[in-house]
């Protein structure tokens, strides 16, 4: 149990284009998410807390224009790069609060998104 | 959140126990110690958590000290498949809606 998928696994577009990652916690129901950035050979930094039904919240730093995130059910959380140019290159994970099923208050990653820009 | 400090990589034989080190000399009472590790270009993978007392689980045993200032992750029987950054994160259960910062970690590297 407490498994949590993201859509798609890579993906590799063009300068200027927008680029749509999903979350899903796939067998427990998860009021709050996380999206996370890591650049190669460092550590994950947070990005944004999205909350269900509400406006996600950004960490300092990161613009909330550039990356849209919107979750509109207990069980799908995305995350949009718009407009993306090669420095938006990064491999994204996700991951969901357990509200109370598996693990209470845990949280459980998914295996991340690889998104190449060119 | 209270902030932590691990060494940044480590060597260990494979079938030897790996003990893995982590100080959070702020620790506030309320904060729970969390260690996941993340096997390359993998998400994080949730290991074990603790409060004060030493915890285990099938994949690990989590060794806190008696003053919360610092903790030991001990997998006992190390395999290549082991290889992997390990992270320590202190946390209260309900501060900031929940959200974990990471350090910089331990990278573990297992040898044959």
């Amino acid at each position: 149990g407490a498994v949590v998928s993201q859509h798609p696994s890579w993906v590799i577009c063009k300068s200027g284009t927008s680029v749509k990652i999903e979350c899903r916690s796939l067998d427990f129901q998860a009021t709050t998410m996380f999206w996370y950035r890591q650049f190669p050979k460092q550590s994950l930094m947070l990005m944004a807390t999205s909350n269900e039904g509400s406006k996600a919240t950004y960490e300092q730093g990161v613009e909330k224009d550039k990356f849209l995130i919107n979750h509109a059910s207990l069980t799908l959380s995305t995350l949009t790069v718009t407009s993306a140019h090669p420095e938006d290159s990064s491999f994204y994970i996700c991951s969901a609060r357990d509200s109370g099923g598996f693990g209470y208050n845990e949280q459980f990653f998914g295996p991340g998104t690889r998104l190449t820009v060119l | 959140d209270a902030k932590t400090t691990q060494p940044p990589s480590m060597d260990c034989a494979e079938g030897r126990a790996a003990n893995l080190p982590c100080n959070h000399s702020t620790i506030s009472g309320n904060e729970y110690v969390y260690w996941y590790r993340q096997i390359h270009s993998q998400g994080p993978q949730y290991i074990i958590h603790g409060l004060k007392n030493n915890e285990t689980n099938e994949m690990a045993s989590l060794i806190i000290t008696e003053d919360r200032k610092s903790s030991t992750l001990i997998l006992p029987h190390a395999t290549l498949r082991d290889t992997a950054v390990y992270y320590c994160i202190v946390r209260g259960l309900t501060s900031n809606t929940g959200k974990l910062i990471f350090g910089q970690g331990t990278t573990l590297q297992v040898k044959p």
